[in-house]
């Protein structure tokens, strides 16, 4: 089953830090999301690709959040600088043009010390 | 206030029982969409709706868009139903955003 893998699952890091991490969506799925989700809480809107066009950012997505889709099929989601308040289950989610409906990833873990 | 707000937040059932969960909003939406999230963290979709009434198995979703209101329905509740179940809305034609509730927690008794 190929459905959207996310990489790591789960990611330690000391504040002040870089981190990067990786979204492979289905193939076929041109569009690409990210979210974030604290503990307790829905998930929030990040940002969202067609293709490899960054289409809409929220403005959660602060100067040291950036994501990117190079090709038009894997993107990854740095954020520099790490806070604790970073700390949250990053989530990704693709789909196609035609269908509405969004395929979630496994999520990665980020725990900022 | 948010844009999205679910009820109740925790739900414990009983097997067997009928489940409802609300979903209000307060904007102008393309689509509704109702998600599983298991612990864990993978999250499923359910149903996506603009209209009307779906039903899947179990589940049944309706949604009033004069009311801004959709709920979530299980039948003959099972324990494997225990789960964040999450509303979200597509705030109109010209955005791909979601805007997500916080989640209805159901815990189904054996």
């Amino acid at each position: 089953d190929t459905g959207v893998s996310q990489d790591p699952r789960h990611k330690i890091t000391k504040r002040g830090q870089n981190v990067t991490f990786r979204c492979d969506p289905i193939s076929e799925h041109n569009r690409l999301y990210w979210y974030r989700q604290t503990l307790g809480q829905g998930p929030e809107f990040l940002t969202y690709f067609q293709n490899e066009a960054q289409l809409e950012k929220s403005r959660l997505l602060s100067d040291r959040f950036s994501a990117e889709r190079p090709k038009g099929s894997f993107s990854t989601l740095e954020i520099q600088r790490t806070e604790q308040g970073d700390s949250a289950m990053y989530l990704c989610a693709s789909r196609k043009d035609t269908q509405e409906t969004q395929y979630f990833g496994p999520g990665t873990r980020l725990l900022v010390l | 206030k948010n844009e999205v707000e679910q009820s109740p937040q925790n739900l414990t059932a009983q097997e067997g029982e009928f489940i409802t969960i609300n979903c209000s909003y307060s904007v102008g939406i393309s689509a509704l969409h109702w998600l599983q999230q298991h612990p864990g963290g993978g999250i499923v979709s359910l149903f996506m709706l603009s209209s009307g009434k779906k039903k899947h198995g179990r589940l049944i979703a309706t949604i009033n868009i004069q009311e801004k209101h959709s709920s979530l329905h299980i039948t003959a509740s099972h324990p494997r139903d225990s789960a964040v179940y999450i509303c979200a809305v597509r705030s109109g034609y010209n955005t791909d955003k979601l805007i997500f509730g916080t989640g209805t927690r159901l815990q189904v008794f054996p």
